[in-house]
């Protein structure tokens, strides 16, 4: 079957360091993967989207790489700041979208 | 420009009971998706709507129907209301494309005594 994981539950990093969060899966080959951002009691939020032919996304302080061969894909956010503190979910899609179970990112001052 | 709407916020239901969640698509979108999402967890994806029929649906009973209106808001019923049915239920709206990121909207606490 199918799975998606997002290989640390939680994650606790110093302000100004780089956040590295990994999404792992099987048994699918998406077309696109994207990432977002959800804060607690709220939806989530988009943050990136990287296609199946694409290895490397930025914009601004985040980065996204996906490797289809390792059918993996790495987040990063550069100089963290305690406002990135959130829950980060990896999400995969084809003909509809499948998400992971989140990693925990909290960035302490 | 609102975006995903989602009414109402929190229910509180009984177990055996139904209930019917409601959902308004960002301005201009016309696919909308339902997820749940238990404490802890990733969103699961329940069902899409799209031009008014179910387009795809994820692993979920029957016991989970929905419909999509003519102007694209949608529904999600769940019958017969089970204590594992507790969760925050979202709605997502986007463009008819796979590819399209999501617009979530805040969700619907779901509470099953």
């Amino acid at each position: 079957s199918q799975k998606i994981e997002q290989n640390s539950e939680a994650l606790n990093i110093q302000e100004g360091k780089t956040a590295t969060l990994t999404c792992n899966y099987t048994n699918y080959s998406p077309a696109y993967l994207q990432w977002y951002r959800q804060d607690p009691g709220r939806g989530p939020v988009f943050l990136l989207l990287i296609r199946e032919n694409e290895k490397e996304k930025r914009k601004e302080r985040l980065k996204v790489t996906f490797d289809t061969t390792l059918k993996q894909s790495l987040f990063h956010i550069t100089a963290s700041q305690p406002a990135d503190s959130a829950t980060y979910l990896c999400a995969l899609s084809r003909n509809d979208m499948r998400f992971g179970a989140g990693t925990r990112l909290t960035v302490k001052p | 420009d609102a975006g995903v709407t989602q009414s109402p916020t929190h229910l509180i239901k009984t177990r055996g009971q139904q209930v019917t969640l409601r959902c308004s698509p960002k301005s201009g979108h016309d696919t909308v998706s339902w997820y749940q999402q238990a404490l802890g967890q990733g969103p699961q994806f329940i069902f899409q709507y799209y031009e008014e029929e179910e387009r795809q649906r994820g692993n979920f009973p029957d016991r989970f129907s929905g419909h999509q209106f003519p102007n694209y808001s949608s529904e999600l019923n769940v019958n017969a209301l089970l204590l594992g049915d507790s969760a925050l239920y979202l709605c997502a709206s986007s463009w008819d494309r796979a590819d399209e990121k999501l617009f979530f909207g805040s969700g619907t606490q779901l509470s099953v005594l």
